[in-house]
């Protein structure tokens, strides 16, 4: 069956960049969606298709792709940032929702 | 815009059967189509199945879709989810959510969640 990948965990100080990555082969044709999940709460849309921002979300939050990897980047990263993030593709042939095993991110 | 608010905490006993609600409120003029996705403690986003009202399709995990069943009445905008034969490895927090192929059938918008514990 398809897979994502993602990094268990990122660390980055904040003012940095943070980048999450997404690989797998189905994110080469399928749009790759990002969520945001502080602890306790419901996972947020921040990206779609690849590099769209829902209206609310910050600009420093921001998609990339290349090939069989997707990337979210977070600039200028803040403290209320940490949070878990996930990558969300579909498998082409199914129509099954995939998701990575989410990305943990640390501000130092 | 739509906000999706789901039934209350369920405790079930294994063997059992379970039904979750999700209503939609607000601009439901729009054509979403609804997922599920469940949460184990401590553990990653498990998609479990969708479907689409307007055209009356379903989708289910290859791991689950002998024991789910997701239906809806448009009649009062809402979601259900069925799942049988509980197991306590169906412990987790279950979240419908809204998509719609505008978005590339990203996951718009969430419910709060509705917590179930199978435990005997």
């Amino acid at each position: 069956s398809s897979e994502v990948t993602q990094p268990p965990s990122v660390s980055v100080s904040p003012g940095q960049t943070a980048r999450i990555t997404c690989s797998g082969e189905t994110v080469a044709n399928i749009y790759t969606s990002w969520y945001q999940q502080k602890p306790g709460q419901a996972p947020v849309l921040i990206i779609y298709k690849d590099i769209e921002r829902p209206s609310g979300i910050p600009e420093r939050f921001s998609g990339s792709s290349s090939g069989t990897t997707v990337t979210l980047s977070i600039s200028e990263v803040q403290a209320e940032d940490e949070a878990d993030y996930y990558c969300q593709s579909a498998d082409a042939t199914t129509a099954s929702v995939i998701f990575g095993g989410g990305t943990k991110l640390t501000v130092l | 815009q739509v906000q999706l608010v789901q039934s209350g905490t369920e405790l079930k006993k294994p063997g059992a059967s379970l039904k979750v609600s999700c209503r939609a409120s607000g601009h439901t003029s729009t054509k979403f189509a609804f997922a599920w996705v469940r949460q184990a403690p401590g553990g990653a986003l498990e998609w479990v199945g969708w479907i689409n009202p307007s055209k009356g399709s379903t989708m289910y995990a290859q791991n689950l879709q002998e024991r789910v069943t997701v239906t809806t009445d448009t009649s009062t905008a809402t979601v259900y989810l069925e799942l049988r034969s509980l197991r306590s490895d169906d412990t987790a927090m279950y979240y419908c959510a809204g998509f719609t192929d505008s978005r590339g059938d990203a996951l718009e918008v969430w419910g709060q969640g509705t917590m179930v514990t199978v435990s005997s």
